[in-house]
């Protein structure tokens, strides 16, 4: 099993429209959990941060279930600008220093 | 406010040719400085990390190196590039371990 697993997608979505995508992790004892945000050929961008009780940055919500061990990532009312690759990043097992990322999952927002 | 530097942008390197890839950070200091490697389709690989000036901790072995010879400065390097080493390289800083990351913009590397 992959430390940190998400759907590759690719999610097309309408304009306008809700998504939601989730990020399943492996270590029980992960502290913390990231959303960022990739656009092609780009350097990612962190989105924000996840915790524990859930938190939201305008139409973006977050929200972590530890008893299952996933993160998820909710947008609303989607703009074609949102059409990115979205990164879950969870922090190792291994070392205090390793983040480990999942490969994304791929938006697409169609107007 | 803090920002980082990475270059160059692209690099086409034939096979056995050495590498060198420049990171520099400004507006903090002590930063923990990463190098990652991002392979399409997959998650970003951490390379080498670094606490201080001059030392490096390696997570994979590879035909890579890196040093910190500045507080804000970290270099990767290779003597001999094989075509495996082509990818989308990554530097980045965070304030404190297993915080949120900061990258630089990335370097795409074709070794032909």
């Amino acid at each position: 099993r992959k430390e940190v697993e998400q759907d590759p997608g690719p999610f097309n979505v309408p304009e306008g429209a809700t998504v939601a995508f989730n990020c399943t992790y492996s270590n029980s004892a992960s502290q913390s959990f990231f959303w960022y945000r990739q656009d092609c050929r780009k350097e990612p961008k962190l989105l924000m941060s996840v915790y524990s009780s859930g938190n939201e940055d305008g139409r973006f919500t977050a929200q972590l279930n530890r008893a299952s061990q996933y993160i998820s990532l909710l947008i609303r009312d989607s703009k074609l600008s949102d059409s990115a690759t979205y990164l879950c990043v969870v922090n190792g097992e291994d070392s205090n220093y390793q983040l480990i990322w999942g490969a994304g999952t791929k938006l697409i927002i169609k107007p | 406010s803090q920002t980082i530097h990475q270059w160059p942008a692209t690099l086409v390197q034939p096979v056995g040719s050495p590498l060198s890839l420049e990171c520099t950070v400004e507006g903090t200091s002590n930063p923990n400085l990463y190098w990652y490697r991002q392979a399409a389709g997959r998650g970003l690989q951490l390379l080498f990390y670094s606490v201080g000036i001059g030392q490096i901790s390696s997570e994979v072995p590879q035909n890579l190196s890196a040093s910190r010879p500045q507080d804000r400065q970290f270099i990767l390097s290779s003597k001999k590039l094989l075509l495996s080493d082509s990818g989308f390289y990554l530097c980045a800083w965070s304030g404190v371990p297993s915080a949120k990351l900061f990258f630089g913009s990335g370097t795409q590397l074709s070794v032909l």
